[in-house]
C-alpha cells in the first residue's frame, strides 16, 4: 500500500460548480498535513496546511479525518484558474522534515 | 527574494555521461530538499538537508547519485554515469526551519538520457 494515495481524476467541474477529493495515508502517527497545487509544467507550490479542526482559505476548505485516515479539500466556486493537479503531501513526523507526495488529483475547471 | 534559483532548466545527454543538477535555496533557509518527478512514480525525495548536513538519504536511488551542499546558498546533484531511466523532472526545494511542510520549489530541471 502507498503511504499517501490519491485518485488520479480528472475530475472534470463546470465553472462555478464544488469539488471535493480525498486522500488516504497509511502512517496513523502522521504529524502534519499539507495540500499543494501543481499547474502542468511547474513546479508545485503550497496551497495550504491542514488542521486537525478543519480550516477554509477563501474558496478552498481542508478536513482531516485522523480516525479513518484522510484528508479532503473541497474547491467552493471553481474558477477556471482552479484547473490543477492538487498533491496531498503527509509529513510523519518522526524523521524530521520528510514529507511524502500523492500522485495528485488533477482538476479540471470547464467553462 | 528571487526564489529558489535551478539550473539547468532543461539537460539533455547521452547515456553513461555525467550530469551536474545545480540548486540556490533562498537566503535564510535551514532545509534544502532535491525531488525528482515522473509520471509513473510522483515525486520522489531523493534526499534533504539541514544546515548543510545531509539528514535522510533513503531516497536516492543508487550509488550513481550523489548531492552536495557545500555551502548555505548552494547545493549540486550529480548523475555518474546517466541511464536513460534517470529520465525525469528534478526539483530542488527549500525551507526556513520554522517552517516544517512548507517548500518552496525551484522551477526544476528537466533532465533527458538518451
Amino acid at each position: 500500500r502507498k503511504e499517501v494515495e490519491q485518485d488520479p481524476g480528472p475530475f472534470n467541474v463546470p465553472e462555478g460548480a464544488t469539488v471535493a477529493f480525498n486522500c488516504t495515508y497509511s502512517n496513523s502517527a502522521s504529524q502534519s498535513f499539507f495540500w499543494y497545487r501543481q499547474d502542468c509544467r511547474k513546479e508545485p507550490k503550497l496551497l495550504m496546511s491542514v488542521y486537525s479542526s478543519g480550516n477554509e482559505d477563501g474558496r478552498f476548505t481542508a478536513q482531516l479525518n485522523r480516525a479513518s485516515q484522510y484528508i479532503s479539500l473541497l474547491i467552493r466556486d471553481s474558477k477556471l484558474s482552479d484547473s490543477a493537479t492538487y498533491l496531498c503531501v503527509v509529513n510523519p513526523g518522526a524523521a524530521g522534515n520528510k514529507l511524502t507526495f500523492g500522485g495528485g488529483t488533477r482538476v479540471l475547471v470547464k467553462p | 527574494d528571487a526564489g529558489v534559483i535551478q539550473s539547468p532548466r532543461h539537460e539533455v545527454t547521452e547515456m553513461g555521461q555525467e550530469v551536474t543538477l545545480r540548486c540556490k535555496p533562498i537566503s535564510g533557509h535551514d532545509y534544502l530538499f532535491w525531488y525528482r518527478q515522473t509520471m509513473m512514480r510522483g515525486l520522489e525525495l531523493l534526499i534533504y538537508f539541514n544546515n548543510n548536513v545531509p539528514i535522510d538519504d533513503s531516497g536516492m536511488p543508487e550509488d550513481r547519485f550523489s548531492a552536495k551542499m557545500p555551502n548555505a546558498s548552494f547545493s549540486t546533484l550529480k548523475i555518474q554515469p546517466s541511464e536513460p531511466r534517470d529520465s525525469a523532472v528534478y526539483f530542488c526545494a527549500s525551507s526556513p526551519a520554522s517552517g516544517v511542510g512548507k517548500l518552496f520549489f525551484g522551477s526544476g530541471t528537466q533532465l533527458s538520457v538518451l
